[in-house]
């Protein structure tokens, strides 16, 4: 099994709906993320949680709302999706080591198309 | 803010031939330096890191990369692509002490003609 899993993996949805994407993950990271993945721009973060009761907003979060439920578990929420928000989304974790410093663990990540 | 350009969006090589794949950063400091490679419909997968010491990163899959203080550039090889390596490739930048956000590149989409 997956590390870091979201789901759903793809999702078509009309405007105006709300949609939640869901990420859970086995790797005891108390560190999430949420990013964006839009052909050209590379990744951009949309929100990302250090713990359960931290919470901060990344470059794009416009539109976008998050919620930590536990430790292992990171959703990210369009409240009323519009086409523009079509895109692969990735969730991500990380576990800075003494140098403050670490990689992200990526799940497959999340199509969504906005029609 | 920290910044990270790939300046390719699109390269094409030859089977066996040999792969450098640019990235250049804006960071006020030393900063932690990545690359991961996506594969059609999968996630990230780190290839190799910099954290600090030698310049020269050897990674996975028989990649290396080193950084240039003086150019801002961490920049991708491999000496013998394979078919397998086609694929899109992120470089990626972390600013120490800022909590491990990453800053990504914009990507290159590696071609790999038989």
């Amino acid at each position: 099994d997956a590390d870091v899993t979201q789901t759903p993996r793809n999702r078509i949805t009309k405007t105006g709906k709300r949609i939640m994407l869901e990420c859970s993950q086995t790797k005891g990271h108390d560190r999430m993320y949420w990013y964006r993945q839009d052909p050209g721009l590379g990744l951009r973060l949309i929100y990302y949680s250090f713990d359960v009761k931290d919470i901060n907003k990344g470059e794009i979060s416009d539109g976008y709302s998050v919620s930590r439920q536990a430790q292992a578990k990171f959703s990210l929420s369009l409240e009323s999706a519009i086409p523009n928000q079509t895109a692969l989304y990735f969730c991500a974790t990380s576990d800075p080591s003494g140098t403050g410093a670490a990689e992200a663990f990526f799940g497959q990540g999340t199509r969504l198309t906005v029609v | 803010a920290q910044s990270v350009t790939q300046p390719d969006i699109h390269i094409t090589v030859s089977e066996g031939a040999s792969l450098e794949l640019r990235c250049n950063y804006s960071y006020g400091a030393t900063p932690y330096l990545f690359w991961y490679v996506q594969s059609p419909g999968q996630g990230l997968q780190l290839l190799l890191k910099y954290f600090s010491g030698d310049t020269l990163v050897q990674g996975i899959k028989g990649f290396e990369a080193e950084f240039k203080r003086s150019q801002s550039s961490f920049n991708l090889r491999k000496p013998s692509v394979h078919w397998s390596d086609a694929a899109e490739y992120f470089c990626a930048v972390g600013a120490r002490g800022a909590g491990n956000m990453l800053t990504f590149g914009g990507g290159t989409r590696l071609m790999v003609k038989p």
